[in-house]
């Protein structure tokens, strides 16, 4: 498709184990980005690629959390040891460019649901 | 205090009136964005600024870089305007992050 595909749109699982969600950008996107949204809040950030690499991590809430993006296109975003505070939506953006100028499309979000 | 705030948190239109949602943030941004998050998750960027005024259709978005505030307006609002408006900065920290941070949204409800 032309658009941000995000897999799996729904997702539950229990209290520690491991998740995998995947993002797909839009060809030719070099920058990624993944954010959480939990209900009735804004999202926040996590982090995001250039191309390959992790330009910034600083959003990634603990150790358990780890984003890869090995061809500088599909990212996966891995959460092990799942918690109950770990539901939220997930949503993942790219972007043309990195360098301020590009517009951000968004996937519709994995929803992550810890039981 | 939040690096991103939005006023006002919920807004109550009739169809057809003018509608203006702000946002203020206090970091040193390269651009601004407006996004638009309807119930379900989509979420869908209707601007990017980095000065001055644009224009699509019955939005209009505007800029302030020195006051560090921004505004979108909605003319002649319907009822399908209704959803989540966010307000999103990119710091500008020689370009060493890139990072959006959000506000936390404005849930505008337009009747008919």
């Amino acid at each position: 498709g032309a658009g941000v595909s995000q897999t799996p749109s729904n997702k539950v699982t229990e209290k520690g184990k491991y998740v995998e969600l995947r993002c797909d950008p839009i060809s030719g996107h070099t920058a990624l980005y993944w954010y959480r949204q939990s209900l009735g809040q804004g999202p926040e950030f996590l982090i995001y690629f250039q191309g390959t690499g992790a330009a910034d991590d600083s959003g990634l809430p603990n150790d358990r959390f780890f984003a890869v993006r090995p061809e500088g296109s599909v990212s996966t975003l891995k959460i092990q040891r799942t918690e109950r505070g770990d539901s939220a939506v997930y949503l993942c953006a790219s972007s043309l460019t990195l360098a301020g100028v590009g517009e951000l499309f968004f996937g519709e979000g994995s929803r992550l649901t810890v039981l | 205090k939040n690096e991103v705030e939005q006023s006002p948190q919920n807004l109550t239109a009739q169809e057809g009136e003018f509608i203006t949602i702000n946002c203020s943030y206090s970091v040193g941004i390269s651009a601004l964005h407006w996004l638009q998050q309807h119930p379900g998750g989509g979420i869908v960027s209707l601007f990017m600024l980095s000065s001055g005024k644009k224009k699509h259709g019955r939005l209009i978005a505007t800029i302030n870089i020195q006051e560090k505030h921004s505004s979108l307006h909605i003319t002649a609002s319907h009822p399908r305007d209704s959803a989540v408006y966010i307000c999103a900065v990119k710091y500008s920290r020689g370009g060493a992050t890139n990072k959006l941070i959000f506000g936390t949204g404005t849930l505008l409800a337009v009747q008919p």
